[in-house]
């Protein structure tokens, strides 16, 4: 059973590049989000998506991108990478109900210097 | 906007001890909270909550929601050195968005 997927599991990038993270699921799952995790501040949301074609802000959306043009994928990108991105990245999915459980990718470590 | 605070931030027992875990809240239209084990990885899942008063019970864990004082608890009893991990707590109100607190770091020392 894969679950989430998500890949890279490390990259270092330089000020100023882009990348894109990416996320699959194989469940089925209506509703995809993308997390960034720091020392301390807990799981906080960047973007999320309730199904294919439909994408909505988070917490601290600004320098990122997203799409979902299949139920299957969310990838997430970086248009102009900055230092204050370095972070550890999660993806989640669950189902499009209200009450059920999300289930989280295995993270991306992204350092830019 | 959403908020889950959540106490203590970091708590150092011994094997065998009993702790709790506390995750308060304020959101709109509440319609679950969720507790994730979280071990250096991904976090796993462990409770999700919807209604006041019923234990949710899962071997030495077990967690209570209260919708009336908007809180929940988790409680560990005989600790293990394997119940290190941080604890998170995250409420999901009507738009599908699960907000997390900072979470509870929790060392159990042999």
């Amino acid at each position: 059973n894969a679950g989430v997927t998500q890949t890279p599991k490390f990259q270092v990038l330089k000020t100023g590049q882009s990348m894109t993270l990416q996320c699959a699921q194989d469940m089925n799952h209506e509703y995809m989000s993308w997390y960034r995790q720091d020392p301390g501040m807990g799981l906080r949301l960047i973007h999320y998506s309730v199904g294919a074609g439909i994408t909505d802000q988070g917490e601290v959306p600004n320098g990122y991108n997203v799409s979902r043009s299949t139920t299957e994928d969310f990838p997430l990108r970086l248009l102009s990478a900055a230092p204050s991105q370095t972070s550890v990245y999660f993806c989640a999915s669950s189902e499009g109900r209200l009450n059920t459980e999300a289930f989280f990718g295995q993270g991306t470590r992204l350092t830019v210097v | 906007e959403d908020k889950v605070v959540q106490s203590p931030l970091s708590l150092v027992v011994h094997e065998g001890d009993t702790v709790t875990l506390n995750c308060s809240y304020e959101v709109t239209n509440f319609r679950s909270l969720l507790w994730y084990k979280q071990e250096k990885k991904a976090p796993t899942f462990l409770f999700m909550l919807t209604s006041s008063g019923i234990e949710k019970k899962s071997g030495r864990l077990s967690s209570i929601l209260d919708k009336k004082e908007l809180f929940s608890i988790l409680n560990i009893t005989a600790t293990q050195t394997g119940d290190s991990a941080v604890y998170l707590c995250a409420v999901r109100g009507s738009n599908y968005k699960l907000t997390f607190g900072k979470g509870t770091l929790l060392t159990v020392n042999p």
